[in-house]
């Protein structure tokens, strides 16, 4: 079984600019979430998706939004790109909204501003 | 506000010892914790997890211990092999500001000596 797939695994973007990550969960997962770690620091998170709907948000500007489609794969988009924004994006699955037991994580999106 | 704390950033233990791997919090309201492994390169790989009702959850080598009234957790690592050589993360489980959400630790560097 495939685990949760993120794209791309590298990008590079100018300041400014616009990106969309995407996510595919886990078959039968319903739960998205999106979390970003910079170096040297724990995930923090920032988007939870169930159900095709939000649940909840982070402390990230509202240059930051996210989507789930009906097959429950995501995108998150962030616009005006900060260098700040450069970070490991990590989108993680789970079967049930509580994500209390276990999430599961995809490799992540290694997003480089310049 | 960090709610959940790895004080070390890193750990150095022999191969075959024991190794223990510290983490705290301040969120009463916490009622799940789990213990995430991370290599370079790849997302967060679920170890193990404990409910806030319990004090012990034992997994093979690995073993959970949680004290509430002191407000923290510990992971074993017994035997330790050269392969537990990763950064480890715990995180902590809450509904907070309505979503439902992983709290990440800074992690800890284990590193495992032959």
């Amino acid at each position: 079984d495939a685990g949760v797939t993120q794209s791309p695994t590298h990008l590079i973007k100018t300041r400014g600019q616009h990106v969309t990550l995407r996510c595919s969960p886990i078959s039968g997962h319903k739960s998205v979430s999106w979390y970003q770690q910079v170096l040297g620091q724990g995930p923090q998170f920032i988007f939870q998706y169930y159900e095709k709907e939000e649940r909840g948000r982070g402390n990230f500007p509202d240059r930051f939004s996210a989507r789930q489609f009906p097959n429950y794969s995501s995108e998150l988009n962030v616009n005006a790109l900060l260098l700040g924004d450069s970070a490991l994006y990590l989108c993680a699955s789970s079967s049930y909204r509580a994500m209390n037991t276990e999430a599961f994580f995809g490799q992540g999106t290694r997003l480089t501003v310049v | 506000d960090q709610q959940v704390k790895q004080n070390s950033p890193s750990l150095s233990v022999q191969e075959g010892r024991i190794s223990i791997l510290n983490c705290d919090y301040t969120n009463s309201m916490f009622d799940y914790f789990l213990w995430y492994k991370k290599y370079p390169a790849e997302g967060p790989t679920f170890l193990i997890s404990i409910s806030s009702i319990k004090d012990k959850n034992e997994d093979g080598r690995f073993t959970v211990f949680l004290n509430k009234s002191a407000k923290h957790l510990s992971l074993h690592i017994v035997p330790s092999q050269p392969g537990d050589s990763a950064v480890y993360f715990c995180a902590a489980s809450a509904i907070i500001q309505g979503a439902q959400k992983l709290v990440f630790g800074q992690g800890t560097r284990l590193t495992i000596n032959p």
